[in-house]
């Protein structure tokens, strides 16, 4: 079974200093990730993926993740935060091939960014 | 504009009284489906389909319903809401293809409140 953790509900950093939402996941196959955002009041818009074909996966806003097999990890880093990514982050696993591509959510981590 | 779209996006009713969001593409995806998001649960899969008339339930399918008549169209039926269906509901909707992942392009959310 496909399953996602994200480590912290909450991350508050202040602005201009590095950024760091952690991801684990597990899954018996080889799995499909997403970082997705969520701003206030709005629908999800996805940040990265990772689909097997690096390891250093580089999203929108300057955001980007590691996929890590020996950690199951996929970790959301950014160098220098600004006050417009404040959101709510949701780690996702999807199990490629699958026909009914089922997306399992982390439950999300809050990111505030202080001036 | 490639887009999902859903009506409405905020709807308070009472219990008991039929409600139907619907949920529209204009990608020709394949597959749809709707989540509902609540605080500290992350998102959740509701039902989906993989084309038309071939739905299926997901984690938590009791007291939905859903169709699937045509592609583009994929409306969420509460027969009788109750108070704990009272969240934030999105519709998503990508392609099916079993060679690669499968990224999931979210509507705007609708916001219900069942009273």
């Amino acid at each position: 079974a496909q399953s996602v953790t994200q480590l912290d509900s909450h991350v508050s950093v202040s602005e201009g200093t590095p950024v760091l939402l952690r991801c684990n996941y597990s899954s018996s196959y080889s799995p499909s990730l997403f970082w997705y955002v969520q701003h206030p009041n709005k629908g999800l818009q996805l940040l990265l993926k990772y689909t097997s074909a690096a390891t250093l996966v580089k999203g929108i806003n300057g955001f980007e993740a590691e996929f890590k097999k020996s950690e199951t990890s996929f970790h959301l880093t950014k160098p220098s935060a600004h006050m417009s990514d404040a959101a709510e982050y949701f780690c996702v696993v999807s199990l490629r091939n699958s026909g009914n591509t089922p997306l399992v959510f982390g439950k999300g981590t809050r990111l505030s960014v202080i001036a | 504009e490639a887009q999902v779209t859903q009506n409405p996006r905020y709807l308070i009713t009472v219990t008991g009284k039929k409600l139907t969001v619907t949920c529209s593409q204009n990608m020709n995806h394949e597959y749809m489906s709707w989540y509902r998001q609540d605080p500290g649960l992350g998102l959740r899969q509701i039902y989906y389909s993989m084309n038309v008339e071939v739905t299926d339930k997901g984690d938590v399918p009791e007291g939905y319903k859903v169709s699937r008549k045509e592609k583009r169209n994929f409306p969420l039926i509460l027969e009788s809401p109750s108070p704990n269906q009272t969240s934030l509901y999105f519709c998503a909707s990508s392609r099916l293809t079993l060679s690669s992942y499968n990224e999931q392009f979210f509507g705007p959310g609708t916001r219900l409140t069942v009273l």
